[in-house]
């Protein structure tokens, strides 16, 4: 197995322009999330999935558009990319969400907006 | 809204030594708390976790210890080496969402 994995991992965007990060997973995992993590701000949820076709927010969700058409892929795009949105991106899956079931998380994608 | 306040946000301890981090949660009714461990530049990954019906759980030199009253959860590291040397979260679950809410995460520093 692959288990989680993201590309891009490095990517610089200037203000204004769009991208979509991906993601994807071959455990057959029904849950799946999206992350950033900035300096002494731990993690923080983007969006996420508990299966195909449905998805919610999370925390920060603004400036952010996921789907979720497969069980494997859960693709984030950035609408409109601005310097806030700079952080390491990190996606993530586990069988089931609050079990005792392991969360896997992908290697991350560093994204610099200028 | 629901938070996790992890503290201290650093910690040097010799190694041989015991490091403890806690976290404390707002939702009375969280009931699953992960911790994970996340070296430099790499992904975190699960080191322990603990169900709100279970006071403690050990692995090896890892424990993690549940008091539900106070709404506090810590992880114990004991006999620390070099390799323990990262940064930790801890997260706790959102009653009635799917969602985790994460700590802001402590950087553990073993000194040889």
């Amino acid at each position: 197995n692959a288990g989680v994995t993201q590309t891009p991992k490095f990517q610089v965007l200037k203000t204004g322009q769009s991208m979509t990060l991906q993601c994807a997973q071959d455990m057959n995992h029904e849950y799946m999330s999206w992350y950033r993590q900035d300096p002494g701000m731990g993690l923080r949820l983007i969006h996420y999935s508990v299966g195909a076709g449905i998805t919610d927010q999370g925390e920060v969700p603004n400036g952010y558009n996921v789907s979720r058409s497969t069980t494997e892929d859960f693709p984030l795009r950035l609408l409109s990319a601005a310097p806030s949105q700079t952080s390491v991106y990190f996606c993530a899956s586990s069988y089931a969400f609050g079990s005792t079931d392991t969360q896997y998380f992908g290697p991350g994608t560093r994204l610099t907006v200028l | 809204g629901e938070n996790v306040e992890q503290h201290p946000s650093t910690l040097s301890v010799q190694e041989g030594d015991s490091a403890v981090i806690k976290c404390t949660y707002s939702d009375s009714a969280s009931n699953y708390f992960p911790w994970y461990k996340q070296e430099l530049g790499k992904r975190p990954q699960l080191i322990i976790d603990i169900r709100s019906n279970v006071g403690e759980k050990k692995d090896q030199r890892i424990a993690v210890t549940l008091n539900k009253t106070a709404k506090h959860f810590s992880l114990h590291i004991t006999e620390t080496q070099p390799e323990d040397s990262a940064v930790y979260f801890c997260a706790a679950s959102i009653t009635g969402t799917y969602k985790y809410i994460f700590g802001t995460g402590t950087r553990l520093k073993v000194l040889a």
